[in-house]
């Protein structure tokens, strides 16, 4: 599978918990997306990679939440002492440099947080 | 405050039936807009625009955009079952490279 590859697919935690996702880009993509999307709503944009710089971060990403991408190619998002209201489906997305022709993003399947 | 506003928000067509989707936008400087349909899990690509007037097709479905009127529609002809889903609208801006606005998206449930 060439595509991006998100994991784990779900996660269940407790409330004040920490977790951490995984985002694997499609190869040859430099920059990296998380989005995070809830019920009945759009994705909403929360930072992004170009190669291992995070270039961008939205006002939705607090303190508690954390991303790197250390080497260029994977990335992680961590949510530190989570709150019922982080539960959604966090969605990661890579695309080739903006420019070319062909510069679309690619979602995964998205790692769907439910905080108890 | 930039914002894509989709409507219908939601609607139920027959098989064989041919629908418009809206898309509209208030985002400063425009770069591209894009549709995806979402099926219970990760959105995927259908169609980027960057010009007026330059109709993209897909099979059954198309899509065009005007940036005097800052809309863009798809159109689904001749409805499948396998066309229910959510359709998501989202635009780029040419200032902030990375991030797509999206809009609330369609859901579309075509029935048999």
């Amino acid at each position: 599978d060439t595509g991006v590859s998100q994991d784990p697919r779900h996660k269940i935690t407790k409330r004040g918990q920490n977790v951490t996702f995984r985002c694997d880009p499609i190869s040859e993509h430099n920059r990296l997306y998380w989005y995070r999307q809830t019920l009945g709503q759009g994705p909403e944009f929360l930072t992004y990679f170009q190669n291992e710089a995070q270039l961008e971060k939205s006002r939705l990403l607090s303190d508690r939440f954390s991303a790197e991408r250390p080497k260029g190619s994977f990335s992680t998002l961590e949510i530190q002492r989570t709150e019922q209201g982080d539960s959604a489906m966090y969605l990661c997305a890579s695309s080739l440099p903006i420019g070319g022709p062909n510069t679309e993003a690619f979602f995964g399947q998205g790692t769907r947080l439910t905080v108890v | 405050e930039d914002k894509v506003v989709q409507s219908p928000l939601s609607l139920v067509v027959h098989e064989g039936d041919t629908v418009t989707l809206n898309c509209s936008y208030e985002v400063t400087n425009f770069r591209s807009l894009l549709w995806y349909k979402q099926e219970k899990k990760a959105p995927t690509f259908l169609f980027m625009l960057t010009s007026s007037g330059i109709e993209k097709k897909s099979g059954r479905l198309s899509s065009i955009l005007d940036k005097k009127e800052l809309f863009s529609i798809l159109n689904i002809t001749a409805t499948q079952t396998g066309d229910s889903a959510v359709y998501l609208c989202a635009v780029g801006r040419g200032s902030t490279l990375g991030r797509l606005y999206f809009g609330r998206g369609t859901q579309l449930t075509v029935w048999p």
